[in-house]
C-alpha cells in the first residue's frame, strides 16, 4: 500500500558482520524478484535478481533466497561495510510491471 | 545511474505553474517509466511507456502528463492540477514487455519542491 508511514524498518549491524534483509511479496505468479539499493538522495540501484523457478542465487558478497511456499525473499550481505548503508527494496515483476516492497533501512556502525 | 539522465537535479515550482522534468536514456530500451517517491516511502508509478508514441497511466497519474515522441526521451510534466507535487521523481527504463526479465534501471532523480 502507499501509506506505509515515515518510519522504515531498520536493521543495524556492526561492520564486518553479515546482514539479512527480509521481504514478503504478494503475488505467487510473479516471474522475477529483484533487490535494489537506494542511497540517500539517489535513484535505486539494481543489486541482484532471481527467477521464480530458483531458490538461491549468489552474487559478489550478496545472496538472494526465495521461498515460494511462504512468499518470502531475503537478501544476505556478507561482511557488511559502511558503504552498504542504504535503504533496500525488494520488487517483483508481474506481467512486466514492477511492484515494490516497503523497504528496509540498513545502518552499519563501526 | 548508467545511461539514464534526469534533469534538473532540483526544481522549484510556483503555485499554478506547470514544470517539466527531463529523462533521457541511451540504453536503447523500449520501455520507460516515471515514479514518485515521498519521504520514507516506496515508489509509486505515475506513467509508463512500452513503445514510442504510446503511454499508459500508472497508479497516480492525476495531475501529471507525459509524451514519448522519441525512444530516448520521456519527459514528465507536473501540472498545476497536482496539488501536492513536492516529492522525489524517478525515471526508469527497461528492455521492454514480453522479455520476462524486464529489469528496470533508474536515473538519479529530480527533487521537486513548491515555493
Amino acid at each position: 500500500g502507499e501509506n506505509v508511514g515515515l518510519h522504515l524498518p531498520t536493521l543495524s549491524v556492526q561492520e564486518g558482520d553479515n546482514s539479512i534483509i527480509n521481504c514478503a511479496y504478494s503475488n505467487s505468479a510473479s516471474d522475477y524478484f529483484i533487490w535494489y539499493k537506494q542511497e540517500s538522495g539517489k535513484g535505486p540501484q539494481f543489486i541482484i535478481d532471481i527467477r521464480s523457478n530458483m531458490d538461491k542465487r549468489q552474487g559478489q558478497r550478496v545472496t538472494v533466497l526465495l521461498n515460494k511456499t511462504v512468499k518470502h525473499l531475503s537478501l544476505q550481505i556478507a561482511a557488511t561495510q559502511p558503504g552498504d548503508s542504504a535503504v533496500y527494496f525488494c520488487a517483483e515483476i508481474l506481467t512486466d510491471k514492477l511492484i515494490f516492497g516497503t523497504g528496509t533501512r540498513l545502518q552499519v556502525f563501526p | 545511474d548508467g545511461g539514464i539522465t534526469q534533469s534538473p537535479k532540483y526544481l522549484f515550482r510556483k503555485e499554478g505553474q506547470n514544470v517539466t522534468l527531463s529523462c533521457e536514456q541511451n540504453l536503447n530500451h523500449d520501455a520507460m517509466y516515471w515514479y514518485r517517491q515521498d519521504p520514507g516511502q516506496g515508489l509509486r508509478l505515475i506513467y509508463y511507456s512500452q513503445i514510442v508514441n504510446d503511454f499508459q497511466k500508472g497508479d497516480i497519474a492525476e495531475g501529471y502528463s507525459v509524451s514519448r515522441e522519441k525512444k530516448e526521451s520521456f519527459p514528465l510534466t507536473v501540472t498545476s492540477a497536482q496539488k501536492n507535487p513536492t516529492a522525489f521523481y524517478l525515471c526508469a527504463s527497461s528492455i521492454g514487455a514480453g522479455t520476462g526479465r524486464n529489469i528496470q534501471y533508474f536515473g538519479a532523480g529530480t527533487r521537486l519542491s513548491v515555493l
